[in-house]
C-alpha cells in the first residue's frame, strides 16, 4: 500500500489566489482527517469525514477553507482566497481503527 | 481545546540515555496514542495504549498511562542519534472519531 497520499507536496501562492490541496486516503479506511501545523499553534484538527460525510468542521478556521469528500478514494482542502496567515503544512491522515496514518504533507506558503 | 499536553516541550540527552515524556490530559479517553514526527514528515504512529490498560511496551519503547491521574509517559530506552524526533501524545475520547493532539516534546539525542 502506498501510504496516504498528498498533492502538492509544496505550493507557494500569491495572496488572494485560491489554493487547493489534495488528498488520498489509504484504501479501506472510513475515516479522514485534515490537520494543519504551525510553530505558533502546534497541530490543529481542520475538519474530519466518516464514510466521506463530514461530521466535524469547528476546525475550520473560517467560510474561505472548505473541504469536500466526493468519494471514498479523495478529498480536497480549498482555501480562498489564501492569506499570508495561511502559511502552514497541511496534513491529511485516514484511519479505520485507532491509529491515524498521515500522508506527508503540503507545505503552503502565502506570500 | 487542547486535550494532551506533553512535558517536557524539551528534552536533550546523550546517546544511549533513557528519554522520558509525560503527557497529561483532561477528559476520559477511550485510548492515548503515541506518534514521532521528523523534521518535515508526516507522523508516524508508534503505540496505543487503551484505557483499561496500564502498560505495554514495543520494541525500546515503554507506555504507561494512569488514568485516575489522566497522565501517560513514554519512555524510550537506549536512545540513538535516530530517535531525535518530536514526539506527541494524542488521546480518543470516545469510541471512534478524531483525535486530540498536543504540542509534542522536541528529542534531541546526541551522539
Amino acid at each position: 500500500d502506498a501510504g496516504v497520499i498528498q498533492s502538492p507536496r509544496h505550493e507557494v501562492t500569491e495572496m488572494g489566489q485560491e489554493v487547493t490541496l489534495r488528498c488520498k486516503p489509504i484504501s479501506g479506511h472510513d475515516y479522514l482527517f485534515w490537520y494543519r501545523q504551525t510553530m505558533m499553534r502546534g497541530l490543529e484538527l481542520l475538519i474530519y469525514f466518516n464514510n466521506n460525510v463530514p461530521i466535524d468542521d469547528s476546525g475550520m478556521p473560517e467560510d474561505r477553507f472548505s473541504a469536500k469528500m466526493p468519494n471514498a478514494s479523495f478529498s480536497t482542502l480549498k482555501i480562498q482566497p489564501s492569506e499570508p496567515r495561511d502559511s502552514a503544512v497541511y496534513f491529511c491522515a485516514s484511519s479505520i481503527v485507532g491509529e491515524q496514518f498521515f500522508g506527508p504533507g503540503t507545505r503552503l506558503t502565502v506570500l | 481545546s487542547q486535550q494532551g499536553e506533553e512535558d517536557p516541550q524539551a528534552l536533550s540527552i546523550q546517546e544511549g540515555e533513557n528519554a522520558t515524556m509525560n503527557c497529561s490530559y483532561k477528559t476520559s479517553i477511550n485510548n492515548l496514542q503515541w506518534y514521532r514526527q521528523n523534521s518535515g514528515r508526516g507522523l508516524v504512529h508508534l503505540i496505543l495504549i487503551r484505557s483499561n490498560e496500564r502498560e505495554k511496551h514495543s520494541g525500546r519503547l515503554r507506555v504507561t498511562l494512569d488514568t485516575s491521574k489522566k497522565s501517560s509517559s513514554l519512555l524510550i530506552t537506549a536512545s540513538r542519534a535516530a530517535d531525535t524526533a518530536s514526539y506527541f501524545c494524542a488521546t480518543l475520547p470516545g469510541s471512534q472519531g478524531n483525535l486530540i493532539f498536543g504540542k509534542g516534546t522536541k528529542l534531541s539525542v546526541k551522539p
